[in-house]
């Protein structure tokens, strides 16, 4: 199955210590998403990349938070110094273009203790 | 700004069931619409999508319309199965990004 891989499943992190989140989009994709879901909430957008390009970072905290698609390799998602509220559910979606239907992968879940 | 607006849940209801989830949206022009599901555990899947006015997505014996009048796009089925329990989101497209609803979670007893 070449569908959007996430790893790991499960992440947990103590405060202060650096979570990274890896996503390999589907094959012939070349636009990948992340989002972040809270608790009883909806997803909300982080970021949009496409390769070596950050195209949409609105979503993203000022602070702590970035994210990279290099020209070879998984796009990353890193988070420096966690704090109690990054715990979620951290989702990448790829597509082959705007206007093109996502595709999910099944989440990174982050704890920070 | 562009919004997703659906109903909360959860929703129990009984095998065989007839289902509506309500979703109404605020946006400039017109979005394309969808509703994701999402089982436990898994990411999310696209269920169904509409691109225009009076659009009729339809997919697994789930339909929505997109009525451009009342900004809706509510889901509908005519009788759920308990393998339909899931949470079920409704989202818009604006430029280079999808916009979600909260989701609803729905259970089905057997």
């Amino acid at each position: 199955n070449a569908g959007v891989m996430q790893n790991p499943r499960h992440l947990v992190r103590r405060r202060g210590q650096e979570a990274r989140l890896r996503c390999s989009p589907m094959k012939g994709h070349s636009h990948v998403y992340w989002y972040r879901q809270l608790p009883e909430e909806g997803l909300k957008f982080m970021v949009y990349l496409q390769k070596e390009n950050i195209i949409d970072e609105s979503g993203m905290p000022k602070e702590r938070f970035s994210a990279e698609f290099p020209k070879e390799g998984p796009s990353i998602l890193r988070i420096q110094q966690v704090v109690r509220g990054d715990s979620a559910a951290y989702f990448c979606a790829s597509s082959n273009g705007i206007n093109s239907p996502l595709h999910f992968g099944n989440g990174t879940r982050l704890t920070v203790t | 700004g562009d919004s997703v607006t659906q109903m909360e849940g959860p929703v129990t209801l009984s095998e065989e069931a007839f289902l509506t989830i309500n979703c109404t949206y605020t946006a400039t022009g017109y979005p394309s619409l969808f509703w994701y599901v999402q089982y436990p555990g898994e990411g999310l899947q696209l269920l169904l999508k509409a691109t225009k006015a009076d659009d009729k997505g339809s997919n697994k014996g789930f339909e929505a319309t997109y009525r451009k009048e009342t900004t809706s796009f509510h889901l509908e089925k005519g009788s759920v199965q308990v393998s339909d329990s899931a949470v079920y989101f409704c989202a818009l497209d604006r430029d280079d990004k999808i916009i979600f609803g909260k989701g609803t979670r729905l259970h089905i007893l057997p």
